[in-house]
C-alpha cells in the first residue's frame, strides 16, 4: 500500500510570512494525484491544492503553491502572506490514478499549522 | 447547500448498542467513501461504492461494519456492537468517477 509521511506534527508562521510544509510519499506507481487539503478545527476537510503526477509544472491556486519533485517523491506545500485564516490541519494525500482501482486517499497524519498575529 | 452532507454530526452510545450514520452525496457523484479518523491522524480508508455496488472494503472494516447505498445516492454506515475503539470521526466524501473528492463534515462518535 502506498504511504505518505508528514513529519512536522507542528508548523508555526507570522501572518503574512511564507511557510513550507512538507510530504514524501511512497508508490510504485508513475501515475497518480496528490493533493493537499484544509481541515479546520471541528470543521470538514476543504481541498486546497492538487498535483496529477504526469505534469512537470508544480501547480499554483493564489497563495498555495507546490513543489512536486517526482524522483524524490516529495510534495511540499507554500503558503504565502499567510492569513490568520490558514490556521488548521494540513492533510498531504495520495491518490492512485489506475484505472479498475477505487481511487481511495492515501492519507498523511498531518501538520497542525498555527498562524501568529 | 449542494455539499456532502452527515448525519448525526455527534453521536455519543453506550458501548455494546448499534449505531447508524447517514451520508448524502453530492448530487451528481457516482463514487461515495466512507474513512475513519481518529484524534492526532489522517483519514483511514473503509469503503467505496460506485453507484449502489459496493466495490472495495478495507481490512479495518471489521464484521461489525456494514454499508449500504441502497439507490445509489444516499449511503449508511452501520457499527454493532459498539466496542470503546470505534470512537472516532466518521467521513464521507463523494465524488464524479475518479476525481478529487469533496468531504462531509463528519460524524463525531464517542462510544462510553
Amino acid at each position: 500500500a502506498q504511504t505518505v509521511t508528514q513529519s512536522q506534527p507542528e508548523m508555526s508562521v507570522q501572518e503574512a510570512e511564507t511557510v513550507t510544509l512538507s510530504c514524501t510519499y511512497d508508490t510504485s506507481e508513475s501515475d497518480y494525484y496528490l493533493f493537499w487539503y484544509k481541515q479546520p478545527p471541528s470543521r470538514q476537510m476543504i481541498l486546497v491544492i492538487r498535483q496529477e503526477a504526469y505534469k512537470q509544472q508544480n501547480a499554483t491556486e493564489n497563495r498555495f503553491s507546490v513543489n512536486f519533485q517526482k524522483a524524490a517523491k516529495s510534495f511540499s506545500l507554500k503558503i504565502s502572506d499567510s492569513q490568520l485564516g490558514d490556521a488548521a490541519m494540513y492533510f498531504c494525500a495520495y491518490r492512485s490514478a489506475a484505472r479498475g482501482t477505487g481511487n481511495q486517499f492515501y492519507f498523511g497524519t498531518g501538520t497542525s499549522l498555527t498562524v501568529i498575529p | 447547500d449542494t455539499g456532502v452532507s452527515q448525519d448525526p454530526r455527534h453521536k455519543i452510545t453506550k458501548r455494546g448498542q448499534n449505531v447508524t450514520f447517514r451520508c448524502d452525496p453530492i448530487s451528481e457523484h457516482n463514487r461515495l467513501y466512507w474513512y475513519r479518523q481518529t484524534l492526532g491522524q489522517g483519514p483511514e480508508f473503509l469503503t467505496y461504492f460506485q453507484n449502489e455496488a459496493q466495490l472495495e472494503k478495507s481490512r479495518l472494516l471489521s464484521d461489525r461494519f456494514s454499508a449500504e447505498r441502497p439507490k445509489g445516492s444516499f449511503s449508511t454506515l452501520e457499527i454493532q456492537r459498539t466496542e470503546q475503539g470505534d470512537s472516532a470521526m466518521y467521513l464521507c466524501a463523494s465524488s464524479f468517477s475518479n476525481r478529487w473528492q469533496f468531504f462531509g463534515p463528519g460524524t463525531r462518535l464517542t462510544v462510553l
